[in-house]
């Protein structure tokens, strides 16, 4: 089974901190993609990266940015945490073409 | 832009009664299309998927078929029960594109 694991369950922040947020995944996926989930807005694509040191933005980039120097590990940095990104964060991987994106158990993040 | 949209939630029934879930999306070309569960505190788990006009996806008694005459991709089960409690989303995935786009997701209370 596929297994994407998240570094935490659960963090607590304070306003202007610098926030990092780490996923690994063990199935050599090529992609990988980070998602804030908001009530009433499902899920919404922050960033992904399609290979070691690439990355695209996704939908809502700002006040986020993504690192990925090894192929199974994807960061997720808040750059100066606001109270407005308080949210669940969920990690995934995928392979190619319709293979499907395999999650996380997500990050409950609160921005204080 | 590719677009899903969800029936609103909650939806409620009693154990053993029959559920649909309606999906229907807008897209170019010829995307594959996914439904997701999430179980209170965890991930997206994949639950379904189907990949081109006609196919029917199934799993764990759910089953949803790709209509492409009607852009739809509807979740039914026929007889639900508690623990099918959960918040579910339908997704697509275009052609040649990595990214997932998810609907607002819905959320199933099955009571006894």
């Amino acid at each position: 089974d596929v297994k994407v694991t998240q570094s935490s369950r659960y963090l607590v922040k304070r306003t202007g901190e610098k926030v990092f947020l780490e996923c690994v995944q063990d199935m050599d996926h090529e992609n990988m993609f980070w998602y804030r989930q908001d009530p009433g807005l499902g899920l919404r694509l922050i960033y992904f990266s399609y290979d070691v040191k690439m990355k695209e933005k996704g939908d809502i980039p700002e006040g986020y940015s993504v690192s990925r120097e090894k192929k199974e590990r994807f960061s997720l940095i808040l750059e100066s945490a606001s109270t407005n990104q308080t949210s669940m964060y969920l990690c995934a991987s995928g392979g190619k073409s319709n293979q499907p994106q395999h999650f996380g158990d997500g990050t409950r993040l609160s921005i204080l | 832009g590719d677009s899903v949209t969800q029936m609103e939630g909650p939806v409620t029934l009693s154990e053993e009664a029959f559920l649909t879930i309606n999906c229907t999306y807008t897209a170019t070309g010829y995307p594959s299309l996914f439904w997701y569960v999430q179980y209170p505190g965890e991930g997206l788990q994949l639950l379904l998927k189907a990949t081109k006009a006609d196919d029917k996806g199934s799993n764990k008694g759910f089953e949803a078929t790709y209509r492409k005459e009607t852009t739809s991709f509807h979740l039914e089960k026929g007889s639900v029960q508690v623990s099918d409690s959960a918040v579910y989303f339908c997704a697509l995935r275009n052609t040649g594109f990595q990214k997932l786009v998810f609907g607002t997701g819905t959320r199933l209370l099955v009571s006894p």
